[in-house]
């Protein structure tokens, strides 16, 4: 059964860049089947798709990030991370990683299962 | 952008009681829809995709329907455990989107 779990540090300062990687286990992130992204939810709201990876190379952001993120995949690791520059108050949420299947237009996907999410809070 | 609406924003129902949440795509999205099941203080969960096809170990009282801009979930008879925010998501289109979340309760 596959697991995510994301980790990196739960506060970041404004202008600066947040850094969080997601953990695969019980799978390898090197299928042809799934895709692998970021969703963020600030607190007591709803949900964003941030950006989403394939093994083979493929992203796909979310243009509201206006070109901000950055998503890498470490198949040697079994991790895929996501970048956030610049960020703002406005980034305060909390991220989630997930798996999504390949089975519709490139980069489209439902997503099963998700990480337990990690609240990064964007304060001076 | 396909903008997601969801109608209720919440509600709050007995248990045994027959629930629906609406879900609106601002343009036809065909049969690209899913739901997700959030509980307090945990992550989301898928429940339904492509609009009506269970996740596996899904109870059976969850349902989804609908086609092009109008979807729905129904709880047929609403449990304790289901107290949670449900919210629908389009795969049609990137960016992919998310209904706002109804907000389910017991009364």
């Amino acid at each position: 059964q596959v697991q995510l779990q994301e980790s990196g540090p739960g506060h970041v300062k404004p202008s600066e860049t947040l850094s969080l990687t997601c953990t695969v286990s019980g799978g390898s992130i090197k299928s042809p089947d799934y895709y692998w992204g970021w969703i963020r939810q600030p607190p007591g709201k709803g949900l964003e798709w941030i950006g989403t990876v394939h093994y083979r190379g493929s992203t796909y952001y979310n243009p509201s990030l206006k070109n901000r993120v950055t998503l890498y995949i470490d198949t040697s690791k079994n991790q895929f991370s996501l970048k956030v520059s610049s960020v703002t108050a406005a980034d305060t949420a909390v991220y989630y990683c997930a798996r999504g299947e390949v089975v519709a237009a490139a980069g489209t996907s439902w997503f099963d299962p998700w990480g337990q999410g990690t609240l990064v809070l964007v304060s001076a | 952008d396909i903008q997601m609406t969801q109608s209720p924003s919440s509600l709050s129902a007995s248990v045994g009681d027959r629930v629906t949440i609406n879900c609106h795509a601002s343009q036809d999205i065909s049969n690209y829809l899913n739901w997700y099941q959030q509980k307090p203080g945990k992550a989301p969960s898928l429940l339904i995709y492509d609009i009506s096809n269970l996740k596996t170990g899904v109870p059976s009282r969850f349902s989804g329907s609908g086609s092009g801009t109008d979807f729905t979930l129904t709880i047929s008879s609403l449990q304790p455990e289901d107290i949670a925010t449900y919210y629908c998501q389009q795969f049609d289109n990137l960016p992919l989107t998310f209904g706002g979340g109804t907000k389910v309760q017991i009364k």
